[in-house]
């Protein structure tokens, strides 16, 4: 079936350094969506990427769809305290989501 | 955007019983989705609830255990039946819509956090 990995699992950072998440399916993906979800509270909707070697950006985020089509990163430039949460990649396939295992990032003052 | 309400936001039950969630949305959509999220996990696909059709499950998932309604284009019902502590969790209902940007989102609930003693 289909399996979205992400790693990785944790990320604790220093504020004002960068931070990565990484994002693999096992298969080819219509498009990938990134969320975010802040301790106690619900997925929020980040971007959509849909073509091949898409490049986004959302003021210190940017994200990126991979060539095949089948991997995706989310890369934070110098993090702040608000961008505490949990991260997840979901893979669309036949107009259904398979949520990544998602990022724990963590972000001392 | 969608707005999305679930009750209840959270219950305790025994184990052997069932509970009905609910999910209402302040606009007609024809996808809803049903998730499932243990603490501090990720959100794993329950099924899908068409309008006029029956919900689709996932893998892991039958419909006796997860019975889905979808009576109309605005509301949707899970049943967790016959739970056991394993069930514990969040159940989470979503729409998908089109946002400012342009771009299909998922929208979700807030969540039912649901403990099984």
């Amino acid at each position: 079936g289909q399996q979205v990995m992400q790693i990785p699992q944790y990320q604790h950072v220093q504020e004002g350094e960068d931070f990565t998440t990484y994002c693999n399916s096992s298969t080819t993906l219509s498009n990938i969506q990134w969320y975010k979800q802040r301790p106690g509270g619900h997925p929020v909707f980040l971007i959509q990427l849909v073509k091949s070697g898409e490049v986004k950006k959302q003021k210190r985020l940017t994200f990126q769809f991979g060539e095949a089509k089948k991997n995706s990163s989310l890369h934070i430039t110098a993090t702040q305290t608000t961008d505490v949460g949990t991260y997840f990649c979901a893979g669309n396939n036949f107009n259904k989501f398979y949520f990544g295992s998602g990022t724990k990032l963590n972000v001392k003052p | 955007s969608a707005v999305i309400s679930q009750k209840p936001s959270r219950d305790i039950c025994q184990r052997g019983t069932s509970l009905t969630i609910q999910c209402q949305v302040d606009s007609q959509v024809t996808m809803m989705f049903w998730y499932r999220q243990q603490p501090g996990q990720s959100l794993t696909l329950i099924a899908t609830a068409n309008q006029g059709s029956e919900a689709t499950y996932e893998s892991g998932f039958v419909i006796d255990k997860f019975p889905i309604s979808r009576p109309n284009l605005t509301f949707s019902t899970l049943t967790v039946s016959n739970m056991s502590p394993e069930d514990s969790s969040i159940y989470l209902c979503s729409v998908e819509g089109l946002g400012t940007s342009g771009d299909h989102e998922q929208y979700f609930g807030p969540g039912t956090r649901l403990t099984v003693t």
